[in-house]
């Protein structure tokens, strides 16, 4: 079974341009979730999808954030504008449903903004 | 609102010897708990949950964790570790009721010397 999958792997941007983040999850999977796990932290939820509604975005900077999952399959996360604190690693993980509660990740991104 | 706290940044133990890395959560309600390893470059992989049941939980790789309701731990264990399960571990928790939403603690990283 192919993993859930995440381009590009590293990205450098300067601040105040925009980014995007892909992520591809398992087939059948129906919940996608995008965190931020800024170095020496944990991942931290930005927004989480059931299908191709948002179910929890609480976490996610509006201003500046914005994710879409068009179809309930592949997602992408954007970034406009970019600020220094965004640097930081974006894992993609998914699941089979709202309560299978395991959720499987991909490699991430790394993104550092200069 | 839920949280978790993994009070060691890292814990150093000599290859063969038992580990424990801990791991306290604080929620309203019974909690879902989690372990997570992160090796680098690569995402984090489940190792093992605790939902219901017996207070012992078996994982991957030999890998074990004892739910203790009364302190609010959920440490995870090993009998003999090995230089490979160095790595960079995670403890989650889910409140009972809701999405399927985690929580990280900020992560501990295990060193294993040979």
């Amino acid at each position: 079974e192919a993993g859930v999958a995440q381009s590009p792997r590293y990205k450098i941007i300067e601040k105040r341009q925009s980014v995007a983040f892909w992520c591809n999850p398992i087939s059948g999977h129906a919940t996608l979730y995008w965190y931020q796990q800024i170095l020496g932290q944990g991942p931290k939820l930005l927004i989480q999808f059931q299908n191709n509604g948002v179910v929890d975005d609480s976490q996610l900077p509006k201003d500046r954030f914005s994710a879409e999952r068009l179809k309930g399959v592949d997602s992408t996360l954007k970034i406009q504008p970019a600020k220094l604190e965004d640097s930081a690693v974006y894992l993609c993980a998914s699941g089979s449903g709202l309560f299978s509660y395991e959720q499987y990740f991909g490699p991430g991104t790394r993104l550092t903004v200069t | 609102a839920q949280s978790v706290a993994q009070p060691e940044d890292q814990v150093n133990v000599a290859e063969g010897n038992p580990l424990t890395v801990k791991c306290t959560y604080s929620v309203s309600g019974n909690p879902y708990l989690f372990w997570y390893v992160q090796y680098p470059n690569r995402g984090l992989q489940f190792l093992l949950k605790y939902i219901t049941g017996d207070n012992l939980v078996k994982g991957s790789y030999g890998f074990e964790a004892e739910f203790n309701k009364s302190q609010t731990s959920f440490h995870l264990k090993k009998p003999s570790a090995l230089v490979s399960d160095s790595a960079l571990y995670f403890c989650a928790v889910i409140q009972r009721a809701g999405y399927s939403t985690l929580t990280f603690g900020k992560g501990t990283m295990l060193l294993v010397s040979p």
